[in-house]
């Protein structure tokens, strides 16, 4: 079975710049999450997807950060502006179906911001 | 919202020990807690879970307890290995609904031969 595949791997970029990150979830994957990882720190979930619908998108910057899941199967994460502090690794993740089933995770897209 | 706490942030052991990581939550509504394994440049991966109808479960090496009451779980690795070293997380959700997993810092297990 196919993981959780991300894109790209590492990204680095100037502040005020935009980028963007690419997920596809393993096939068949209703839910899909995608988390914040700071240095030292624990995930931190961004935004929640149960097929193309958002569950939750209440830890997510809304003035710089934006989701999206067409047709419910891949997604994108943007950021525009960046800033310094969005340095982190994001790590997308999916799951049948809503949070008390098992959650794979992707290796993750490290950005620095510079 | 949920808040929980992992303890120690690292932990050192010899090859064959014992280690035992801790998390407290906050919210009694928390029913699943798994436990994931984040190795260098990987994402997590779940190494075990349980859920608020029992008190412990274990997996080989593996075992986790459940304290509902005092609202805190607890991953005991016996036997270690050096590939047991890396960071592991515990995390707290909810199911039905919207509800945020929410993790834990982390621990980093270092494992020594």
């Amino acid at each position: 079975e196919a993981g959780v595949a991300q894109s790209p791997r590492y990204k680095i970029i100037e502040k005020r710049q935009s980028v963007a990150f690419w997920c596809n979830p393993i096939s068949g994957h209703a839910t899909l999450y995608w988390y914040q990882q700071i240095l030292g720190q624990g995930p931190k979930l961004l935004i929640q997807f149960q097929n193309n619908g958002v569950v939750d998108d209440s830890q997510l910057p809304k003035d710089r950060f934006s989701a999206e899941r067409l047709k419910g199967v891949d997604s994108t994460l943007k950021i525009q502006p960046a800033k310094l502090e969005d340095s982190a690794v994001y790590l997308c993740a999916s799951s049948l179906a809503e949070a008390t089933t098992e959650a794979f995770f992707g290796q993750g897209t490290r950005l620095t911001v510079v | 919202g949920e808040n929980v706490e992992q303890h120690p942030s690292t932990l050192s052991v010899q090859e064959g020990d014992s280690a035992v990581i801790k998390c407290t939550y906050s919210d009694s509504a928390s029913n699943y807690f798994p436990w994931y394994k984040q190795e260098l440049g990987k994402g997590p991966q779940l190494i075990i879970d349980i859920r608020s109808n029992v008190g412990e479960k274990k997996d080989q090496r593996i075992a986790v307890t459940l304290n509902k009451t005092a609202k805190h779980f607890s991953l005991h690795i016996t036997e270690t290995q050096p590939e047991d070293s890396a960071v592991y997380f515990c995390a707290a959700t909810f199911s039905g609904g919207s509800y945020i997993p929410t993790f834990g810092r982390g621990t980093s297990l270092i494992v020594h031969p």
